[in-house]
């Protein structure tokens, strides 16, 4: 079974300053990777994703991921922070052949960014 | 186009009540999901529906929950008997067909008393 683990729970940054949320996932074939964004009182937004093809994946906002399949990671990274950004961000993993069919998510990394 | 939309956003109701969450995919979407996101977790994932399939149940943690769906429209999360454990965010998403990106509505967060 799949599962994901994001090492840091509470991360705290100067604006301005660059940004990697950590995500680990566990699964026996190529996986389907997300991050997905939570602010306060919205619903999850999709920053990006990889499929399949180059593993340096670009998403919105400026986010950007890099797939390395020999570390089973799928790290997020921003060269510059916005106090926009603070928030809860969510890796997943989905199965690949099911299709993006049940997520399984990580437990989250709440993002505080200080002024 | 409008984007997934749940109701209500917030539900308070006394332990032992039986409550109904509602879930509005976006128009078009095959696919629609449940997931459960307790205060300060990760989301699970309840139940899923494809089309005209049968629905995946594997993620529903009791018999108390149960979700319907009717075609490729409206779903409804129904939970009997209401815990205390039961109070959680509870989220709704949608995509075109399996194997597309879940669009997620803004969650109805129960509480039970």
């Amino acid at each position: 079974a799949q599962s994901v683990t994001q090492p840091d729970i509470h991360i705290t940054v100067s604006e301005g300053a660059s940004l990697e949320l950590r995500c680990n996932y566990s699964y026996g074939a190529t996986p389907y990777l997300f991050w997905y964004v939570q602010s306060p009182g919205q619903g999850l937004q999709l920053l990006l994703k990889y499929f399949s093809g180059d593993t340096l994946v670009q998403g919105i906002k400026g986010f950007e991921a890099e797939f390395k399949r020999s570390q089973s990671s799928f790290n997020l990274r921003k060269p510059s922070v916005h106090w926009s950004d603070a928030a809860e961000y969510f890796c997943a993993v989905g199965a690949q052949g099911q299709g993006a069919q049940k997520l399984v998510f990580g437990q989250g990394t709440r993002l505080t960014i200080n002024p | 186009g409008a984007g997934v939309s749940q109701s209500p956003s917030n539900k308070v109701t006394e332990k032992g009540k039986d409550v109904e969450l509602r879930c509005d995919p976006i128009s078009g979407h095959t696919a629609l999901y449940w997931y459960r996101q307790r205060l300060g977790q990760g989301l699970e994932f309840l139940i899923y529906f494809q089309g005209n399939s049968a629905p995946d149940k594997s993620g529903l943690p009791s018999d108390r929950f149960s979700a319907e769906r009717t075609g490729e429209s409206v779903s409804t999360l129904t939970i009997q008997r209401t815990q205390q454990e039961d109070s959680a965010v509870y989220l709704c998403a949608s995509t075109r067909t399996a194997g597309d990106t879940q669009y997620f509505g803004p969650g109805t967060r129960l509480t039970v008393l």
